[in-house]
């Protein structure tokens, strides 16, 4: 069974702070990550993908790889109400010849001004 | 850069009744196309994908198929509707390259049935 799972929160800082949201894979051969946002009733929309171990920065996104540990994490500087949603760690399995993207249940953020 | 049309937007329907969504691409060609669901207060469920035209996967034993009669149209279709068909229902596409295969959403299908 493939799994990926997130903190089940959910999250609530004030404006202006880090917010720190985590997930964990369970397959050792997977070799891309995403994360996701998805505002209430909207479709899924791509923040960051990382594929190799260590930091990708994105103006205030952070992503951060750790594949011997098998965690990646998203961190959001200087959180703004806008950033209020649900975040979706997505991990790219090995599938017979191919590959599929498991989903974790996702991370409620609030943001509060 | 690609965009995902799917429609319609939302749908009510009655147990038993069929079901068609529809989904189509544009900005690529030869794309993976995917339909998943997110029932309330759960997670993505990957239902199909595709590699290319007429080549469906099923992911998980239901009652409902997928289609794909051309490239960039992928369809989601039901005989006959359950209650827990309910759903928001995505579409979404990635390349076939690894700089590529990052997979994008479509707006959703709201769908109830009643």
């Amino acid at each position: 069974q493939k799994e990926v799972e997130q903190n089940s929160g959910p999250l609530s800082v004030p404006e202006g702070a880090i917010a720190s949201l985590n997930c964990t894979y369970s397959d050792r051969g997977s070799q891309s990550f995403f994360w996701y946002r998805q505002y209430s009733g909207k479709s899924p929309e791509l923040i960051m993908s990382i594929y190799s171990n260590g930091d990708k920065e994105d103006g205030r996104f952070t992503a951060q790889l750790n594949k011997a540990s098998q965690y990646v994490s998203l961190l959001i500087r200087d959180s703004q109400p806008s950033d209020s949603a649900t975040y979706l760690c997505a991990v790219k399995v090995p599938q017979g010849g191919s590959e599929k993207l498991v989903f974790g249940k996702g991370m409620k953020l609030t943001v509060n001004p | 850069s690609q965009t995902i049309h799917q429609w319609p937007a939302t749908l009510v329907q009655p147990v038993g009744s069929p079901l068609s969504l529809e989904c189509t691409v544009e900005g690529t060609s030869n794309p993976n196309l995917y339909w998943y669901r997110q029932a309330a207060g759960r997670g993505l469920q990957l239902l199909f994908y595709s590699v290319g035209i007429g080549q469906i996967s099923s992911e998980v034993p239901q009652n409902l198929s997928a289609s794909r009669p051309q490239d960039r149209q992928f369809i989601l279709s039901s005989k006959k509707l359950l209650l827990s068909d309910s759903g928001f229902y995505l579409c979404a596409s990635s390349g076939r390259a690894i700089s590529t295969d990052t997979q994008y959403f479509g707006p959703g299908t709201r769908l109830t049935v009643l």
